[in-house]
């Protein structure tokens, strides 16, 4: 079945340093969607890349869906306290109607 | 808006016990989706509706797991004979339509079996 892969596991960083998370699938996706979950609360949508090559920006954050569509990644500008938290890449396989396949997540945690 | 609710929200149960959650998704969302989450990992797929329709199943683990949606609306999801690996999140969540890709998560909830 599908799966999808994502690094680091955890990442440490000082208030201010920029932070990116990787997500690999071992197949060609239909669309990615990245997810935040704060501690102790559920995924919330941050975005959802359909295209290949398509990048997409949401103020500090930068999103990146690969030309073969089987990867992404996420990019945190300058972190802020307010961006501690998992991230999760997940994967559809097409369609939209079908469930999606989260990676294990990054736990970003920043150090002020 | 109402956003997904779940309830309840914890749930204690000893081993052998049937357990039911539910989820009321979104006012108007065709698609729900549940998910099981174990600490410290990313949401499974266990199923997914469109309407009342269960279209997907694959990722209920075992068959003491079942969900319905009978109505097209509030969804549950009952466990038979809890087992402790059972313990987890159990996620809902719904989307507008099937064309449409973002999913709303509800909180959860967090199922214990002692």
């Amino acid at each position: 079945g599908q799966q999808v892969m994502q690094i680091p596991q955890y990442q440490h960083v000082q208030e201010g340093e920029d932070f990116t998370t990787y997500c690999n699938s071992s197949t060609t996706l239909s669309n990615i969607q990245w997810y935040k979950q704060r501690p102790g609360g559920h995924p919330v949508f941050l975005i959802q890349l359909v295209k290949s090559g398509e990048v997409k920006k949401q103020k500090r954050l930068t999103f990146q869906f690969g030309e073969a569509k089987k990867n992404s990644s996420l990019h945190i500008t300058a972190t802020q306290t307010t961006d501690v938290g998992t991230y999760f890449c997940a994967g559809g396989s097409g369609g939209g109607a079908d469930g999606l396949t989260f990676g294990k997540g990054t736990h970003l945690i920043i150090q002020p | 808006g109402a956003g997904v609710s779940q309830s309840p929200r914890y749930k204690v149960a000893k081993r052998g016990q049937d357990v039911a959650l539910r989820c009321d998704p979104i006012s108007g969302h065709v698609s729900l989706f549940w998910y099981q989450q174990a600490l410290g990992q990313g949401p499974e797929f266990l199923t997914y509706f469109q309407n009342e329709a269960q279209l997907d199943k694959s990722g209920l683990p075992s068959d003491r797991f079942f969900a319905e949606r009978p109505e097209g609306s509030v969804s549950t999801l009952k466990i038979q004979r809890t087992q402790q690996e059972d313990s987890a999140v159990y996620l809902c969540a719904s989307s507008l339509n099937y064309r449409a890709y973002e999913q709303y998560f509800g909180p959860g909830t967090r199922l214990t079996v002692t």
